[in-house]
């Protein structure tokens, strides 16, 4: 158990729909990573918060959307879901640094 | 061009045998870390190992070592004694000081099949 937690662990939607994933980092880990893990362009790195802040950006697209609130806990929000979307969206915590990053289960999205 | 690459699709190795995993990285940067994650079918992704660009030494974690060659600007992951669980994909990834990012690069992977 890497102590990140991601819900949920399935999620199925349909086209133009809209979902939130939820990611509960490490206790006292302050840096909250996501990422994009799909067949055709493999585990890409989509957006990173800080103690609450946007860090920096990826490959995120304009109809998605982090944020990290005040408790640490974070949330990305993926709109207008096409079926290119569907993939396994990973949550990593890290307490900051040249640090190794601790990855939670994923959420496995299915957009039908 | 690709900043992690690992050459290697597929591996597979007999149960109790070592077996290596390539990869290679490009980066202009003198501080950077390494990694190496190991994903089973279940999805998961476990980190194993870390190398930070000015280690001395080689990484070690119990049957997983890195051999971190810095002129050729490889980091192969060595496991010993291979086992059934072994069986997954295996991750290499970068981390370089853009900034103040600290997100991970990853290669393509490596499919690690341990036959008994």
């Amino acid at each position: 158990d890497s102590g990140v937690t991601q819900t949920p662990k399935h999620l199925i939607t349909a086209t133009g729909q809209r979902v939130t994933l939820r990611c509960s980092p490490r206790s006292g880990d302050l840096s909250v990573y996501w990422y994009q893990q799909s067949l055709d362009q493999g585990l890409q790195f989509l957006i990173q918060y800080y103690n609450g802040e946007e860090r920096a950006k990826g490959n995120i697209l304009e109809r998605f959307s982090a944020q990290q609130f005040p408790d640490l806990h974070s949330e990305l929000n993926l709109s207008s879901l096409e079926l290119g979307d569907s993939a396994l969206y990973f949550c990593a915590s890290s307490p900051g640094g040249n640090t190794e990053a601790f990855f939670g289960q994923g959420t496995r999205l299915t957009v039908v | 061009a690709q900043k992690i690459t690992q050459t290697q699709p597929g591996m597979f190795v007999q149960e109790k045998e070592a077996v290596t995993l390539d990869c290679t990285y490009d980066t202009s940067d003198q501080s950077y870390g390494l990694f190496w994650y190991k994903q089973p079918s279940s999805g998961e992704m476990i980190f194993l190992i870390y190398q930070g660009s000015y280690d001395e030494q080689n990484a070690t974690e119990g049957r997983y070592s890195l051999n971190f060659q810095k002129a050729r600007k490889s980091a192969n992951l060595v496991i010993s004694a291979s086992q059934l669980g072994d069986s997954a994909m295996y991750f290499c990834a970068m981390r370089e000081p853009s900034g103040s990012a600290r997100q991970l690069t990853f290669g393509s992977g490596t499919q690690l099949t341990v036959l008994p």
